[in-house]
């Protein structure tokens, strides 16, 4: 069975940092491109930034460009997400996604983030 | 303000058909595939149509995806009171280098 569990999330002060973790099983990880999606309380889909199945290439939403950082370590079949000089508006659920056929195809539950002091 | 749009509401009876619409432009839905989701209350998104009009496996024929120009379209035939969810489409945008999500449209069978 396909899994993506997150960790890491938790309650940070504004301009603090957190790591984000995806563990993933069930498939040949290093063979897909992935992402991070967010979604705030109550509100609709986010897409935070993406990354190559070697690791070589980058995306991220202007949003977060230049404060957040993928990355991951295929031989641990992990995804990450460093977060830095985090704002309240961060606040939000993290999805890591496993990314096929240019959509996002299997989900993981989620790891809650907020931001306040 | 989502790159993609899509009415905030749907709604129909059971058995009946809805369609919810994704207006885009030449730089992400016309020249890219779209994807649509399936949010159920209190769950993670799910995977309904890629590639336009494509299902993954496990996903019935009840739905389905279309697209034309700059706008996609998912229907729901059969409806039922387990498809009451939020449904958001995707696609990359070649203008941000991002991929774009519609702000979502929640369906409710009456």
């Amino acid at each position: 069975e396909v899994q993506l569990l997150e960790s890491g999330g938790g309650l940070i002060q504004p301009g603090g940092s957190l790591r984000l973790s995806c563990a993933a099983s069930g498939f040949t990880f290093k063979n897909y491109a992935m992402s991070w999606v967010r979604q705030a309380p109550g509100k609709g889909l986010e897409w935070v930034s993406a990354i190559s199945t070697s690791g070589s290439s980058t995306y991220y939403a202007d949003s977060v460009k230049g404060r957040f950082t993928i990355s991951r370590d295929n031989a641990k079949n992990s995804l990450y997400l460093q977060m830095n000089s985090l704002k309240p508006e961060d606040t939000a659920l993290y999805y890591c996604v496993k990314m096929s056929s240019d959509a996002f195809d299997v989900w993981g539950q989620g790891t809650m983030v907020t931001v306040s002091s | 303000q989502s790159v993609l749009t899509q009415p905030p509401s749907v709604s129909a009876a059971p058995g009946q058909k809805v369609t919810i619409s994704c207006s885009g432009s030449s730089s992400n839905i016309e020249n890219n595939y779209v994807s649509w989701y399936q949010q159920l209350p209190g769950t993670a998104p799910k995977l309904l149509i890629y590639d336009n009009n494509k299902r993954p496996s496990g996903i019935p024929d009840r739905f389905s995806g279309s697209k034309s120009g700059t706008s996609a379209t998912l229907g729901i035939t059969g409806l039922q009171t387990g498809d009451e969810a939020d449904y958001y489409c995707g696609t990359w945008d070649s203008s941000l280098s991002a991929r774009v999500f519609g702000g979502g449209t929640k369906v409710t069978v009456l």
